[in-house]
């Protein structure tokens, strides 16, 4: 099955400076990586996501960039916020579809003022 | 719309015990999941459904039971709670069986198995 891998596990940054994430998928067959950001006792929430034909997608502040051949994806948030504090996660579907999403570790991101 | 909604918000039980988690959804999606989510493990998939009638196994299936009579229900059993049982569990859905449909998640319940 899918195996997805993210980097780092704690993220401290500077308010106003940019954050990036990083994951590794294993499934050649994945073509859906979403980005969720979780709050303390919150759902996980969609904050962005790329299908695998295209290899940048922007929204904002936020940015995802995917390379296939390599099998990684990255978020980068620029101009961090104090709000931008929270975990994210990084998830593949497995090849098939209907097999749901396989979820990374979690980044815990802290932005310090 | 509700969205995806989940009952009950929290939940202790004692090991041997037998609880449903419900779960349900008002945007007719097809496909809907259950997740498990434990410090540091990320979410992991239990079960899942792709319609009404048609469940099957996630990656962590062991001790969970589904069931999907309606489009709009899926409900989780927990036959005979153990310690391990412990987390908090995130239904979800999404519009389409194309795995590249966005999924939605449910507010979790926490489960706690003494």
């Amino acid at each position: 099955g899918e195996n997805v891998e993210q980097h780092p596990s704690t993220l401290s940054v500077q308010e106003g400076d940019s954050a990036v994430i990083k994951c590794t998928y294993s499934d050649s067959a994945s073509n859906y990586f979403p980005w969720y950001k979780q709050e303390l006792g919150k759902r996980p929430q969609l904050i962005i996501d790329i299908r695998s034909n295209v290899g940048e997608k922007k929204d904002q502040r936020i940015a995802v960039t995917l390379n296939k051949t390599a099998k990684h994806f990255s978020l980068h948030i620029t101009e961090t916020q104090p709000e931008d504090s929270a975990v994210y996660f990084c998830a593949a579907n497995s090849g098939g579809g209907a097999d749901g999403l396989t979820f990374g570790k979690g980044t815990h991101l802290i932005i310090q003022p | 719309n509700a969205g995806v909604t989940q009952t009950p918000k929290f939940q202790v039980l004692k090991t041997g015990q037998s609880m449903t988690l419900q779960c349900a959804q008002d945007m007719n999606h097809e496909y809907m999941s259950w997740y498990r989510q434990d410090p540091g493990m990320g979410l992991r998939l239990i079960h899942y459904s792709v319609g009404a009638g048609i469940t099957d196994q996630g990656e962590v299936p062991n001790g969970y039971n589904v069931s999907r009579s309606t489009t709009e229900d899926f409900p989780l059993r927990l036959l005979s709670a153990a310690p391990s049982q412990t987390s908090v569990y995130f239904c979800a859905s999404r519009g389409g069986l194309s795995g590249t449909d966005t999924q939605y998640f449910g507010p979790g319940t926490r489960l706690t198995v003494l």
